[in-house]
């Protein structure tokens, strides 16, 4: 079936950008979703990218789409400390229901 | 967007016990799924609430386990029974909001964190 792969743990400096690095199987992929999960919290949709678009920005999220390497990325640019999250890739394609990847927890330190 | 709770946020249970986990939906929709949270895990789609008949169960997931109710458009309950500590995790509610443009956006509800000792 299909599967997608994240690194379980990033850890980064208050200012500096992270990126999150994620990487999938399914090659009829369509949509492409970043959620975020806040302690306590449910998965909140963070951004989302088509399969037939390369980058996607918003303010300070950049998502990039290697389509051919099934390679998808978040990079967050002046992360805050606020921003420390567990953050879920997820892919859908012809399921209706999306495939998630183990979530990378991002630790932000002064 | 929609708007999920569920209750109770968090419990601890005794084994060989069961605890009936409700999803409530601000709207009317029409797909609403259980997942399960385990620690360094991905979400797990355990399974799809179908308004009217038997929910759908995924590989490795069986009704007498997790039996789930749908009565209405905004309702749902996952019961996990007979639980023993491997059923420790946390348990969400999500709905197909079919709209905006992402391709059918999933919403959450904030997770039922389940400790069964």
């Amino acid at each position: 079936g299909e599967d997608v792969e994240q690194s379980l743990f990033l850890s980064v400096r208050e200012g500096d950008s992270s990126v999150i690095n994620c990487t999938y199987t399914d090659s009829s992929s369509t949509y492409l979703y970043w959620y975020k999960q806040e302690p306590g919290a449910g998965l909140q949709l963070l951004t989302y990218i088509f399969s037939n678009m390369d980058m996607k920005q918003d303010q300070r999220l950049t998502v990039l789409l290697n389509k051919k390497d099934k390679h998808l990325s978040l990079r967050i640019a002046d992360t805050q400390t606020g921003d420390s999250a567990i953050y879920f890739c997820a892919e859908k394609g012809g399921s209706y229901i999306p495939t998630f990847g183990r979530g990378t927890s991002l630790i932000v330190h002064p | 967007s929609a708007v999920i709770s569920q209750k109770p946020s968090r419990d601890i249970c005794q084994r060989g016990t069961s605890l009936t986990i409700q999803c409530q939906v601000d709207s009317q929709v029409t797909m609403m799924f259980w997942y399960r949270q385990q620690p360094g895990q991905s979400l797990t789609l355990i399974a799809t609430a179908n308004q009217g008949s038997e929910a759908t169960y995924e590989s490795g997931f069986v009704i007498d386990k997790f039996p789930i109710s749908r009565p209405n458009l905004t309702f749902s309950t996952l019961t996990v029974s007979n639980m023993s500590p491997e059923d420790s995790s946390i348990y969400l509610c999500s709905v197909d909001g079919r709209t905006g443009e992402a391709g059918n956006e999933q919403f959450f509800g904030p997770g039922t964190r389940l400790t069964v000792l």
